[in-house]
């Protein structure tokens, strides 16, 4: 099994609607991320946090929401959905624990926005 | 503030071909480098990382990565080029030290032509 999941994989939706995509993983990190990407301009972070209690706004924040609800479970919300938010979202986990920062991925959800 | 900067947005090889992806970084303070790999459809994943010690890097599927300080640069290598290595390649940066995050480079989309 994947050590870190997405779910939905892919979602088509329209403007204005709140949507939710989660994360789940099973590595016992501590920290995770979303990050979005589109062509062109790599991996852009949205939110992270570095355990349940602290989470941190990234470079494109605005028009998200992250809930950690638990150590392996970070979801990220459109609370109203607009076109240019179509893009590649991906999760990843890392753990600081020695002297390096290995991100994880997950394997994306690929979002459109009508 | 620290950043990488991926030099070409795509390259293209021959198989059997040297492969130089380039990447130099800015960092104030010694910094931990990293290269990730994008295959289709798929999330990214480590290849190599330098962190202290040793300033040339062997990771995964043959690649290499040598540090060098005096350059500011962190270029992957790969003696031969294989068909599957067609991929998305990202340089990223972390400073020493454990609260900072992750910075991605835009990446560079390798091509190899048959």
């Amino acid at each position: 099994d994947a050590d870190v999941t997405q779910t939905p994989r892919n979602r088509i939706t329209k403007t204005g609607k709140r949507i939710m995509l989660e994360c789940s993983q099973t590595k016992g990190h501590d920290r995770m991320y979303w990050y979005r990407q589109d062509p062109g301009l790599g991996l852009q972070l949205i939110y992270y946090s570095f355990d349940v209690k602290d989470i941190n706004k990234g470079e494109i924040s605005d028009g998200y929401s992250v809930s950690r609800q638990a150590q392996a479970k970070f979801s990220l919300s459109l609370e109203s959905a607009i076109p240019n938010q179509t893009a590649l979202y991906f999760c990843a986990t890392s753990d600081r624990q020695g002297t390096t920062d290995t991100q994880y991925f997950g394997p994306g959800t690929r979002l459109t926005v009508l | 503030a620290q950043s990488v900067t991926q030099l070409g947005s795509h390259v293209s090889v021959s198989e059997g071909a040297l492969v130089l992806l380039r990447c130099n970084y800015s960092s104030s303070v010694p910094p931990y480098l990293f290269w990730y790999v994008q295959y289709p459809n798929q999330g990214l994943q480590l290849l190599l990382k330098y962190t202290t010690g040793a300033t040339l890097v062997k990771g995964i599927n043959g690649f290499e990565a040598e540090f060098k300080k005096s350059e500011t640069s962190f270029h992957l290598t790969k003696p031969s080029a294989h068909m599957s290595d067609a991929a998305e390649y990202f340089c990223a940066i972390v400073k020493g030290n454990r609260d900072d995050k992750i910075i991605f480079g835009k990446g560079t989309r390798l091509h190899i032509l048959p």
